[in-house]
């Protein structure tokens, strides 16, 4: 079954300082690694996909990372509208490439 | 706004009764997918549609969950004889099959929030 554990649960920041978010995952064959960013009360947002161990992503102060075993969305010097939680979903294939989703990790950054 | 659209954003029923949320996909979209999310959960995979075509139910999906999407155009998801444990944020995503297969992106809705009483 494909598993995805996200860590920590729940990060605090000051505005500015740089951490790293971590999705570990298991499945028989990565078909694709997804980040979503979900505010409160709402749907969760598009990020980026990664496909192969080695690729990169970013957009603005987000970059994504990938190796066999986990992911990496990294948040250089973040703001307070960086606040949100973020997802990380896997797709296996060998199946109907549905994504399952981890639990997210709580982000507030403080100005 | 071409995003996906549910309705209602917010529904408060009691115990045993019947509710119904609508979804409206993009509308190049062919897949649609619904999930359900609790607090501080993920998002999880209920069913999904490839056009008219309901091609995966999850085992969470019991008898008294139905799901919809005639003419493969908006979708709809019933709940029949509701219970406290179906409160949850129930989520409509849509994406595009192309010709090179499904890169996986879902484009989400704002969400339809249960609570049952």
């Amino acid at each position: 079954e494909d598993q995805v554990t996200q860590s920590p649960e729940a990060l605090r920041l000051q505005e500015g300082e740089s951490s790293s978010l971590n999705c570990s995952y298991t499945v028989s064959g990565l078909r694709g690694l997804f980040w979503y960013r979900q505010d409160p009360g709402k749907g969760p947002e598009f990020l980026f996909t990664l496909y192969s161990a080695g690729e990169e992503k970013e957009k603005e102060r987000l970059k994504a990372t990938l190796t066999k075993k986990e992911s990496f969305l990294h948040i250089t010097a973040p703001k307070p509208e960086d606040s949100a939680t973020y997802l990380c979903a896997v797709r296996a294939s060998g199946g109907s490439y549905i994504p399952t989703f981890g639990r997210g990790t709580s982000l507030i950054v403080h100005p | 706004d071409t995003g996906v659209s549910q309705n209602p954003r917010h529904k408060i029923t009691k115990r045993g009764q019947n509710v119904t949320f609508r979804c409206d996909p993009i509308s190049e979209h062919n897949r649609l997918y619904w999930y359900r999310q609790t607090l501080g959960q993920g998002p999880e995979f209920l069913t999904y549609f490839q056009n008219e075509a309901q091609l995966e139910k999850s085992r969470l999906l019991s008898d008294r969950f139905s799901a919809e999407r005639p003419k493969g155009s908006f979708s709809t998801l019933e709940i029949q004889r509701t219970e406290q444990g179906d409160s949850a944020m129930y989520l409509c995503a849509s994406s595009l099959t192309s010709g090179r297969g499904n890169t996986g992106e879902l484009f989400f809705g704002e969400g339809s929030r249960l609570t049952v009483l």
